[in-house]
């Protein structure tokens, strides 16, 4: 079946600019997660969201990022007047309730 | 604070010289270990969940063992194919479902 799609692949913008990335979980996950993957480091978590509840937002760096999660299903992580240190690989996985995490192929974000 | 600390953070190894990749944690409550595998350029490939000391999971070559402070990925008789980078991942009782990662071990085979 269908896995966790991401899109764009690959972004490429310039400092200040606000960019939004979109996550595609596998039909049926309750669950959604966003994690950033830097240059040798591990994956960071973001934020996560379960079904209807409040999402878990304690991994945000700034309020510059948010994310919002539309009918249960796509999710959206925007970040805004973006800095060269938001240049990372972002991870988006999805997951039926507290269930295994399945990742997507990321979107790698530069800011020049 | 939950932690995850993996070694060694790279390993060579020849075609057919198994090996054992080393996983230690500290979490409040384990609620799960997990292992992936990611090649690059692609992400995270789920590979195990362990929940207890104990716990044994397998899978081709590779083998998962959990105690109550540490996880090994044993890898027999390595191909080629196995070169990825492989992950390390603790859910603990205080964090809702997020996971929190190692840095990963990256690891080489050649033939």
């Amino acid at each position: 079946g269908a896995g966790v799609s991401q899109s764009p692949s690959n972004k490429v913008t310039e400092k200040g600019k606000d960019v939004e990335l979109r996550c595609d979980p596998i039909s049926g996950h309750t669950a959604l997660y966003w994690y950033r993957q830097s240059l040798g480091q591990g994956l960071e978590f973001l934020i996560y969201f379960q079904g209807n509840s409040a999402p878990d937002k304690s991994g945000l760096p700034s309020d510059r990022f948010s994310a919002e999660r539309t009918g249960g299903s796509v999710s959206t992580l925007t970040i805004q007047r973006t800095q060269q240190e938001d240049s990372a690989v972002y991870l988006c996985a999805s997951s039926r309730s507290a269930d295994t995490q399945y990742f997507g192929p990321g979107t790698r974000l530069t800011v020049l | 604070e939950d932690q995850v600390t993996q070694s060694p953070e790279a390993l060579r190894l020849q075609e057919g010289e198994s090996s054992s990749l080393n996983c230690s944690y500290t979490v409040s409550g384990l609620r799960g270990l997990f292992w992936y595998r990611q090649d690059p350029g692609k992400g995270p490939e789920f590979l195990f969940t362990l929940y207890s000391a104990g716990e044994e999971k397998e899978k081709e070559r590779l083998k998962a063992t959990l105690t109550k402070k540490e996880s090994f990925l044993h890898i027999t008789a390595p191909k080629p194919e196995d070169s990825a980078t492989y992950l390390c991942a603790v859910r603990g009782v205080g964090g809702y479902n997020k996971l929190i990662f190692g840095a990963g071990t990256r690891l080489a085979v050649h033939p």
